[in-house]
């Protein structure tokens, strides 16, 4: 099974508003990180937060993690029709085998 | 190079024939995955090369899978015997650092996309 699970599986939104993804995950971790994926395309890195971190900036993107609930959200503010992509939490089992979450499909429409 | 690169970008071929994927990581970077993605799906773990330590091949999910790497560079996927639930986007990604993926942001390739008829 995954170590990480997204939710909502899909969300659709209007340009401008905020898009808000879940990630739950079963075992201790160092850290987390949320990548982002164009249809067809391989994945890009977005941001990474450590487990002694709560809450992490990185332009449009908001990061939290509640280590004591074993969850992370992604906030995506002021949404662009470019941000429409699938997004993926990634945890690890053990300490460098990293697995990804079956992802959240979001869609800006214009 | 610039990033990861992957070859060939597509790969259509007939059930029982072998196939050969490949994977070009980031010069220097010393961790390398194999996933598999198939259509619509998260990705799954397939295979984890770092430095010249033993692999972790723990998500490989038949012996029909093999995977290789010479040293700290090229890495090859081969699958034999092709059958049609091998059918998926293969994505390779490296990583600077001993902590591989987990210790910070993994590149990824634009994946080869296999079909087995």
């Amino acid at each position: 099974s995954q170590q990480g699970e997204e939710d909502p599986q899909a969300l659709s939104i209007q340009e401008g508003e905020n898009a808000t993804m879940n990630c739950s995950y079963k075992t201790s971790i160092n850290n987390l990180q949320w990548y982002r994926q164009n249809s067809g395309r391989g994945l890009v890195h977005l941001i990474l937060i450590r487990s002694n971190e709560r809450e992490k900036h990185s332009g449009r993107l908001r990061v939290t993690l509640d280590t004591s609930k074993k969850s992370s959200s992604l906030l995506i503010t002021a949404s662009r029709a470019a941000d429409t992509a699938s997004y993926f939490c990634a945890t690890h089992e053990g300490y460098q085998k990293v697995t990804f979450g079956t992802g959240t499909k979001l869609q800006v429409i214009p | 190079g610039a990033g990861v690169s992957q070859s060939p970008s597509n790969k259509v071929t007939e059930k029982g024939k072998d196939v050969e994927l490949r994977c070009d990581p980031i010069s220097g970077h010393t961790a390398l995955y194999w996933y598999r993605q198939r259509l619509g799906q998260g990705l799954e773990f397939l295979i984890y090369f770092q430095g010249n330590s033993a692999p972790d091949k723990s998500g490989l999910p038949s012996d029909r899978f093999s995977a290789e790497r010479t040293g700290e560079s090229v890495s090859t996927l081969t699958i034999q015997r092709t059958q049609q639930e091998d059918s998926a986007v293969y994505l390779c990604a490296s990583s600077l650092g001993s902590g591989g993926l987990a210790g910070g942001p993994g590149f990824f390739g634009p994946g080869t996309r296999l079909t087995v008829l």
